[in-house]
C-alpha cells in the first residue's frame, strides 16, 4: 500500500525564518514519484516540484529547496527567508510509475506572520 | 490561459438535486483526473479518464456518482441526489500522456449542499 505522511498539521513562524516542511511516504514500488503542491488561501493547487525515485540530487528554485532521501524515505520541503505570501497549505504526495492516481498526504497549513 | 478551467466555481445545490461539474482540460492533454477534498483534509483520488474511456474509477462512490470524457467536450462529474456529505471542493487535473506524467491542477468548483 502507499501512503504519504505529514505529521506536521499547522505551523507557524515570523517572517524572514527558515521553515522545513516533512514528509514521509510508504511504498513497495522501486520506480515511483514524488510531488510538492501548494494550496494557497484563494483554493486552487500549484504544482511545486516532482522528483523520481532515482533521482536523490537535492533541489533548489529560488528559496524553496526539496531533500529527498530514500534511506528513510523522505521529501522535506524548505522555505528559506519565508515571506507572508508563502502561507498555504503544502501538500506532499506519491504516485507509481504504473498508475495515475496520487496519492496525497493530510496537508500542512503554513502560516507567516509579519 | 491554456490551464485546466473548471466551472462552476462554485455550486449550491439542495438535498437531492443534481450537480453537475465540469472541466476542460489544458489545451493537448488527453488526461483528465477528478479528485475530492473535503473540508480540513487532503485530496482523494476519485477517477480517471481518458477521451471516451473510464481507466481508473477505484476512488468513486458507488452510487450517485459518474464521470465522463466524451471526444467533444468537457469532463463531466455528475452527482446524483446529492447529501451534505458531499459537500467538498472537487478538482480537475489533466496531463499529456498519464502514468508519470505531471498532472497539473485547475481551480476546483466548491459545492455546498443545503
Amino acid at each position: 500500500a502507499q501512503k504519504v505522511t505529514q505529521a506536521q498539521t499547522e505551523i507557524s513562524v515570523v517572517e524572514k525564518e527558515d521553515v522545513t516542511l516533512d514528509c514521509v511516504y510508504e511504498t513497495r514500488d522501486t520506480t515511483y514519484y514524488l510531488f510538492w503542491y501548494k494550496q494557497p488561501p484563494s483554493g486552487e493547487l500549484v504544482f511545486l516540484i516532482r522528483r523520481n525515485s532515482f533521482d536523490e540530487q537535492n533541489e533548489i528554485s529560488g528559496r524553496y529547496s526539496w531533500n529527498f532521501q530514500k534511506s528513510t524515505s523522505s521529501f522535506n520541503f524548505t522555505i528559506t527567508a519565508s515571506q507572508v505570501v508563502d502561507s498555504a497549505v503544502y501538500f506532499c504526495a506519491l504516485t507509481r510509475s504504473s498508475a495515475s492516481k496520487i496519492i496525497f498526504g493530510s496537508g500542512t497549513r503554513l502560516s507567516i506572520r509579519p | 490561459n491554456a490551464g485546466v478551467m473548471q466551472n462552476p466555481r462554485h455550486l449550491v445545490r439542495r438535498r437531492g438535486q443534481e450537480a453537475r461539474l465540469r472541466c476542460s482540460p489544458m489545451k493537448g492533454h488527453s488526461h483528465v483526473y477528478w479528485y475530492r477534498q473535503l473540508p480540513e483534509e487532503g485530496l482523494k483520488f476519485m477517477v480517471y479518464l481518458q477521451k471516451e474511456n473510464i481507466i481508473d474509477e477505484s476512488g468513486m462512490p458507488k452510487e450517485r456518482f459518474s464521470a465522463e470524457f466524451p471526444k467533444e467536450g468537457p469532463s463531466i462529474l455528475r452527482i446524483q441526489q446529492v447529501v451534505r456529505g458531499d459537500s467538498a471542493a472537487y478538482f480537475c487535473a489533466s496531463s499529456s500522456t498519464g502514468s508519470t506524467d505531471t498532472q497539473y491542477f485547475g481551480p476546483g468548483t466548491r459545492l455546498t449542499v443545503l
